[in-house]
């Protein structure tokens, strides 16, 4: 069965600090994946995908991620974060065929950005 | 354009009870997915419905089930609900099946005494 794993579950910057999330999934064939961001008392809101083509992809916020098919990794980038980016991030992968929509999430990896 | 809403927004039940939950998707949204959310198993994948018909189902016992409209509005019922059912519920649209990124509703969040 289709897993994905976040290794960090509480990460905790300074404002201004750089940011990397982990993400390894263990599907072997072709892949969907997401990064989605739930802030305190709101519903998850998606920050980026990768469907196909440019393995580093750009989302809202000015958060990227880079996909490493040989890694089976997907990590959340951004260079410099702010307060507001508090919030807990969830890496989420399907099977990339016009059949599945299934999405498999990693368990979550709370931020905190101190000021 | 308005996003995903689920109606109920809170609810309480008792053991035993049954209960409907509602999700309408985004305008032009085919595909509709449910997920669970507790803080012990996380979000997981309850089933997905596109064109009224159930597409993919997660590993839940039978007493949660679903349905989609020809408005692609879709609910999904818990009977006999236990302890263990509590848990914020999302439901989540999409364009089509496969790669369409899906938005999520605020959830509804069910409480079982």
């Amino acid at each position: 069965a289709q897993s994905v794993s976040q290794h960090n579950h509480h990460v905790i910057l300074s404002e201004a600090a750089s940011l990397e999330l982990g993400c390894n999934y263990s599907y072997g064939g072709t892949v969907n994946l997401f990064w989605y961001v739930q802030y305190p008392g709101q519903h998850l809101q998606l920050l980026l995908k990768y469907f196909s083509g440019d393995p580093l992809v750009k989302g809202i916020k000015g958060f990227e991620a880079e996909f490493i098919k040989s890694k089976f990794s997907f990590n959340l980038r951004k260079p410099s974060v702010q307060w507001s980016d508090t919030a807990e991030y969830f890496c989420a992968v399907n099977q990339g065929t016009g059949t599945a929509s299934k999405l498999t999430f990693g368990t979550g990896t709370r931020l905190q950005v101190t000021l | 354009k308005a996003g995903v809403t689920q109606t109920p927004r809170y609810l309480i039940k008792t053991r035993g009870q049954q209960v409907t939950l509602s999700c309408s998707p985004i305008s032009g949204h085919r595909s509709v997915s449910w997920y669970q959310q507790t803080p012990g198993q996380g979000l997981q994948f309850l089933f997905e419905y596109f064109s009224e018909t159930q597409r993919n189902k997660g590993n839940f016992p039978g007493r949660f089930s679903g349905r989609q409209f020809s408005n692609s509005r879709s609910e999904m019922n818990v009977s006999t609900l236990e302890l263990g059912d509590s848990a914020l519920y999302l439901c989540a649209s999409s364009l089509g099946r496969g790669a369409y990124e899906q938005y999520f509703g605020p959830g509804t969040r069910l409480t079982v005494t």
